[in-house]
């Protein structure tokens, strides 16, 4: 099957801990994204990578990290700065229309 | 500074009626608008979307109407069923970004039988 797949589906992290959250995509699609969701709000941009090598910072990329070495590929990594990571992570890829993104199942994170 | 606004953070419609949700933007560099649905714990799934140089799309039971001048779109369900019962994004895409999107706060759908 086509899509994106997100694990683990649940984390939690220890404090001063980093953990990295995995995104895999067998679209063949070039650009790849990754949000949070907080209760009762939107989806807000952490990081962006429009090919491979290369990413860009969203509006709130403070504590995180990524990679973008293989085109399937587009891990986050949630470093031990990020005070607040409690959220839910989404993925998401777009094709070359640059038109629709879609969306991985996501994962939830939670501080122990 | 929230520059796509979904002022409803709820709504509850009777099955059969319509079900209207509404979204205001402030930015007039947005070429593409789009209506996603999402269930707890899952990831957004695409709607329907429609291009900044039309004022209509419609795709089944779903409409979305686009009003530029005043810097509006609203998502209608006809007839709105129980399954439909969600959480309805909205979101706008900058002219020229490489697809970057805007999200709306969320509009909670409740179809009640």
């Amino acid at each position: 099957d086509g899509g994106i797949t997100q694990s683990p589906k649940y984390l939690f992290r220890k404090e001063g801990q980093n953990v990295t959250l995995s995104c895999e995509q067998n679209l063949n699609h070039d650009a790849m994204y990754w949000y949070r969701q907080d209760p009762g709000q939107g989806l807000r941009l952490i990081y962006y990578s429009q090919i491979v090598n290369d990413f860009q910072k969203g509006d709130i990329a403070e504590g995180y990290s990524v990679s973008r070495e293989k085109k399937e590929s587009f891990p986050l990594t949630v470093t031990s700065a990020q005070k607040n990571p409690t959220a839910f992570y989404l993925c998401a890829s777009i094709g070359v229309s640059k038109n629709i993104q879609y969306f991985g199942a996501g994962t939830r994170l939670s501080v122990l | 500074d929230q520059q796509v606004k979904q002022n409803s953070p709820s709504l509850s419609v009777q099955e059969g009626r319509i079900s209207i949700l509404n979204c205001d933007y402030t930015n007039s560099m947005f070429d593409y608008f789009l209506w996603y649905k999402k269930y707890p714990a899952e990831g957004p799934t695409f709607l329907i979307s429609i291009s900044s140089i039309k004022d209509k799309n419609e795709d089944g039971r779903f409409t979305v109407f686009l009003n530029k001048s005043a810097k509006h779109l609203s998502l209608h369900i006809v007839p709105s069923q129980p399954g439909d019962s969600a959480v309805y994004f909205c979101a706008a895409r900058f002219y020229n970004q490489g697809g970057k999107l805007i999200f709306g706060q969320g509009t909670e759908l409740s179809v009640k039988p």
